[in-house]
């Protein structure tokens, strides 16, 4: 089955830039969605097809994805921005999510 | 306001059977697909199943296929998850999301709203 893998956490100062990495084989091939998940709370899409922002997302997310791997980014990163996030692409039909990586922010 | 709301959600002894709804609100509901998502305790993401607009494609992850069966009620405005056969393994929050797009394993649109979630226990 296809898989998804994500960094468990990542670490940024506030003002820094966080960079989140997705792979998966050929994911370079599949549109790809990313999700913030803060505590006690639901999922909240941030990315589709691998470099939109829904309406309200700020500018300070943007992303990519090519070959093996997506990423996310994060700039100026603030507190608010601290929370779990995963990626996300469809294979045969069936909907596959990373693991998730913890954003701290220091 | 468009929205999603969950419920259903109970403790259920393993082996036994349950149905999730999600009542939908504020959008044209049959324009939409819509999946299950659900995560266990402390736990990631994990999807369950999809449907598109007027069930013509119906998706279901390896974990629940052949024990869980999807629908919907468009003139309703409400997604269904019946769940059977339920294990220990089923326990987690179960969410419903919208997806934009005709057919979702296309993926193009992504999961654009979520519920708050419903629990689901399965223990003796």
């Amino acid at each position: 089955s296809y898989e998804l893998t994500q960094p468990p956490s990542v670490s940024v100062s506030p003002g820094q830039t966080a960079t989140i990495t997705c792979s998966g084989d050929k994911l370079g091939d599949r549109f790809v969605s990313w999700y913030q998940q803060r505590p006690g709370q639901s999922p909240v899409l941030v990315i589709y097809q691998d470099t939109k922002r829904p309406s309200g997302i700020p500018e300070r997310l943007s992303a990519s994805n090519s070959g093996d791997t997506a990423t996310l980014t994060i700039s100026r990163t603030q507190a608010m921005d601290e929370a779990d996030y995963y990626c996300q692409a469809w294979d045969s039909n069936t909907a596959v999510f990373g693991g998730g990586t913890k954003v701290t922010v220091l | 306001e468009v929205q999603l709301v969950e419920s259903g959600g109970d403790l259920v002894a393993p082996g036994g059977s349950l149905r999730l709804s999600c009542a939908a609100s504020g959008f044209a509901f049959s324009s939409y697909s819509l999946s299950w998502v659900r995560q266990a305790p402390g736990k990631g993401l994990e999807w369950v199943s999809a449907i598109s607009y007027y069930s013509t494609y119906i998706y279901y992850g390896d974990s629940v296929k052949g024990r869980f069966t999807i629908s919907r009620d468009n003139a309703k405005s409400s997604l269904f998850l019946q769940m059977n056969s339920l294990r220990a393994d089923d326990t987690a929050v179960y969410y419903c999301a919208r997806d934009g797009g005709s057919n979702p394993a296309v993926g193009a649109y992504g999961m654009d709203v979520w519920g708050q979630g419903t629990t689901v226990t399965v223990a003796s």
